[in-house]
């Protein structure tokens, strides 16, 4: 069973970097057509995919690709995330989910299928 | 970016009832379709991917289909336990992207 958690600094100023960080087990970055990603969710609104690391590569959110950078530390199990210069409309929380191949119907699916307990980052000064 | 439109925004159901969420894409998807529940306080869970396949552990009463570049989910018999609000998600191309969200009562 795949079980992941972030961990955030909670509160933040204006302009500052956010750094959040997955830490997963019951799995491995190292399998093949394995990944994860991270999305966010303002407190009442909807989801927003962010950024994903799968087979080695990284993929963003093209709206944000300015501000974000998604690393991996496959021997410490974790997948980290920075994001540049905060702002209060970034006030959110902030989860992470593995990706998972599943094969049906002749094809294979990449799917979220796991997500963490979400992280809530405010930013505000 | 591929847009999904969800309707309803919300909806009111009793128990037992039929429950039916769709979502429209912006243009042709294929199967790369998923949808989750979620609950307040909590994270997502996955309920169908590929548009019509039942994620493990999710109760037969979830179904999905598709209808060209529209999808739909069904409860067959709305329990205590579905109120939450439903979200679909586009895997076919990044960004990947989710439909606003329907929120789901019991009446």
């Amino acid at each position: 069973q795949v079980t992941l958690k972030e961990s955030g600094p909670g509160m933040l100023q204006p302009s500052q970097t956010l750094s959040l960080t997955c830490t997963f087990s019951g799995t491995s970055l190292s399998t093949s057509n394995m990944g994860l990603s991270w999305l966010r969710q303002p407190s009442g609104k909807g989801l927003e995919w962010l950024a994903s690391i799968w087979n080695n590569d990284n993929y963003y959110n093209p709206s944000l690709r300015s501000r974000l950078t998604i690393s991996k530390e496959t021997s410490k199990n974790q997948v980290l995330l920075k994001f540049t210069s905060m702002e209060p409309a970034d006030t959110a929380t902030y989860y992470c989910a593995w990706i998972s191949p599943y094969y049906y119907d002749g094809t294979y699916y990449y799917v979220m299928d796991a997500w963490g307990q979400g992280a809530s980052v405010t930013v505000s000064s | 970016d591929i847009q999904m439109t969800q309707s309803p925004a919300s909806l009111s159901a009793s128990l037992e009832e039929i429950v039916t969420i769709t979502c429209q894409a912006s243009q042709d998807i294929g199967n790369w379709l998923a949808w989750y529940q979620q609950k307040p306080g909590k994270s997502p869970q996955l309920l169908i991917y590929g548009a019509t396949s039942l994620a493990d552990g999710v109760p037969s009463r979830f179904s999905g289909s598709r209808s060209g570049t529209q999808y739909s989910l069904k409860i067959s018999r709305l329990q205590v336990e579905d109120p939450g609000i439903y979200y679909c998600l586009q895997g076919y191309s990044a960004p990947y992207t989710f439909g606003a969200g329907t929120k789901l009562e019991l009446k």
